[in-house]
């Protein structure tokens, strides 16, 4: 039982590139959510999901777009990235049972 | 914007003594949770406390909660040096938020052996 898992662990971009962060999860939850992770911050929602097929936003969901095709895995795109989208970026799931499981964590930067 | 404020926002300690946060928060709630994030590591949940509770514990952690005040707090006894890391509390408003969480800003929690 993996629990969360997060591809890639790292990366770099140059500005105006593009990437996908996947985010997979093996607990059957329901809900999943995609946050980001800023020094001295604490974590801030982007974008989540209730269920296969939907997505909604969070609280901070410019420049950045989601997937959730498969209950499963959550997708994060990022189309044109930006200097300020340098960040950690957290997935996380749960099943309705309030206790959030999160994954390890991509560390993203954007030069 | 961040529901919850935590203080300190960093604290050093021996290993044995007491470590004790506090986290503030700005609007209802439906419950209110815990976390631990060692360096460079995703989040860990500790412990969860819903707004008709008061006080709840978990092995060495207590926490309390004061919808009053919009207030908790957590406290580690006996600390060791492997409780170093960062520790975060998260609001959960309930309703159809559907378990999204909304977190302070931390207090980073250095155990000296």
């Amino acid at each position: 039982n993996a629990g969360v898992t997060q591809t890639p662990k790292f990366r770099v971009l140059k500005t105006g590139q593009s990437m996908t962060l996947l985010c997979a999860q093996d607990m059957n939850h329901e809900y999943m959510y995609w946050y980001r992770q800023d020094p001295g911050m604490g974590l801030r929602l982007i974008h989540y999901s209730v269920g296969e097929g939907t997505t909604a936003k969070g609280e901070v969901p410019d420049g950045y777009n989601v997937s959730r095709l498969k209950k499963q895995n959550f997708l994060l795109g990022l189309e044109s990235a930006a200097p300020s989208q340098t960040s950690v970026y957290f997935c996380a799931s749960n099943s309705r049972t309030y206790e959030q499981y999160f994954g390890p964590g991509t560390r993203l930067t954007v030069t | 914007s961040q529901q919850g404020e935590e203080d300190p926002q960093a604290l050093s300690i021996q290993e044995g003594e007491n470590a004790t946060m506090n986290c503030s928060y700005k609007t209802s709630i439906n419950n209110l949770q815990w976390y631990r994030q060692n360096s460079g590591r995703g989040l860990v949940h500790l412990i969860l406390i819903r707004s008709n509770e008061r006080e709840k514990h978990s092995g060495r952690l207590r926490v309390t909660l004061d919808t009053s005040k919009k207030s908790s707090s957590l406290l580690i006894t006996a600390s060791r040096a492997a409780d170093t890391a960062s520790y975060f509390c998260a609001t959960d408003a309930g309703g159809t938020s559907y378990g999204k969480l909304t977190f302070g800003q931390g207090t980073i929690l250095t155990v000296h052996p």
